[in-house]
C-alpha cells in the first residue's frame, strides 16, 4: 500500500507570509499523482492542487505551489501570502495509479496569526 | 450542479441499531468511495467502487457494507452500530484514480450512544 507522512501536525504563519507543509510519500511506481486538499472549520474537503510525477514543471494554481522532489519522494505544498481563510486543514493525498484509491495522510493544522 | 450529496446530515443511532448511508453523485463519475474521519485525524478509507455493480475494501471495513447498485448512487450500511463507529462519514467521487480529484459531499455526523 501507498504510504504517505505528514510530519507537522499544527503550523502557525503570520498573515501576508508564505508557508511551506510537508509531504513525503513512498511508492515503487514510476508513473503516479499526488493531490492537497484543504478542509475548513466548516468540514468540506476541497481539492487544492495536483501533480503528476511526469510533470516537468512544479504545479500552480494561484497563491499555491508545490515544491516536488521526486528523487527525495516530498511533494511540500506552499502557500504564499498567507490569508486568514487560509486557516485549516491541509491532508496529501499520496501516489495513486491504476485502480489505487487515495489514501490521505493524517494532515497539518495550519493557523494564519493576524 | 448538485455534485455529491449525502443523506441524512447528522444521525444519532443508539448501539446495535442499523442504518443506511446515501451517498449520490450526478457527474457520470465511476470511482465512489466512503471514508470516516475521526476528531483531529485524516480520512480512512472504508470501501470503494470502481465501477456499477462493483465494490471493494478499504483500510477499515469492518462493521460497514456498502452496495453500487446504481452508477449514481453508492450505499453505505451500518448493520450493528457501535460506538467505535461515531464518526464523520464522507463520501467521494472520481472520473478515474491517476491524475483525477475526487468531489467530496458535504459529510454526515453520525453519533452512536
Amino acid at each position: 500500500a501507498q504510504k504517505i507522512t505528514q510530519t507537522q501536525p499544527g503550523m502557525f504563519v503570520q498573515e501576508k507570509e508564505a508557508v511551506t507543509l510537508d509531504c513525503t510519500y513512498d511508492t515503487s511506481d514510476q508513473s503516479y499523482g499526488l493531490f492537497w486538499y484543504k478542509q475548513p472549520s466548516s468540514g468540506e474537503m476541497i481539492f487544492l492542487i495536483y501533480q503528476g510525477s511526469y510533470d516537468e514543471q512544479n504545479a500552480t494554481e494561484g497563491r499555491y505551489s508545490l515544491n516536488f522532489q521526486k528523487a527525495r519522494k516530498s511533494a511540500n505544498l506552499v502557500i504564499s501570502a498567507s490569508q486568514l481563510g487560509d486557516s485549516a486543514m491541509y491532508f496529501c493525498a499520496p501516489p495513486c495509479s491504476g485502480n489505487t484509491p487515495l489514501v490521505f495522510g493524517k494532515g497539518t493544522r495550519l493557523s494564519v496569526i493576524a | 450542479n448538485a455534485g455529491v450529496t449525502q443523506t441524512p446530515k447528522f444521525r444519532v443511532l443508539k448501539t446495535g441499531q442499523s442504518m443506511t448511508l446515501l451517498c449520490a453523485q450526478d457527474m457520470n463519475h465511476e470511482y465512489m468511495y466512503w471514508y470516516r474521519q475521526d476528531p483531529g485525524m485524516g480520512l480512512r478509507l472504508i470501501h470503494y467502487s470502481v465501477g456499477e455493480g462493483t465494490t471493494a475494501k478499504g483500510e477499515v471495513p469492518d462493521g460497514y457494507n456498502v452496495s453500487r447498485l446504481k452508477k449514481q448512487n453508492f450505499l453505505l450500511g451500518l448493520e450493528s452500530a457501535a460506538p467505535s463507529q461515531t464518526s464523520v462519514y464522507f463520501c467521494a467521487s472520481s472520473f478515474g484514480t491517476s491524475g483525477y480529484e475526487q468531489y467530496f459531499g458535504p459529510g454526515t455526523r453520525l453519533t452512536v450512544t
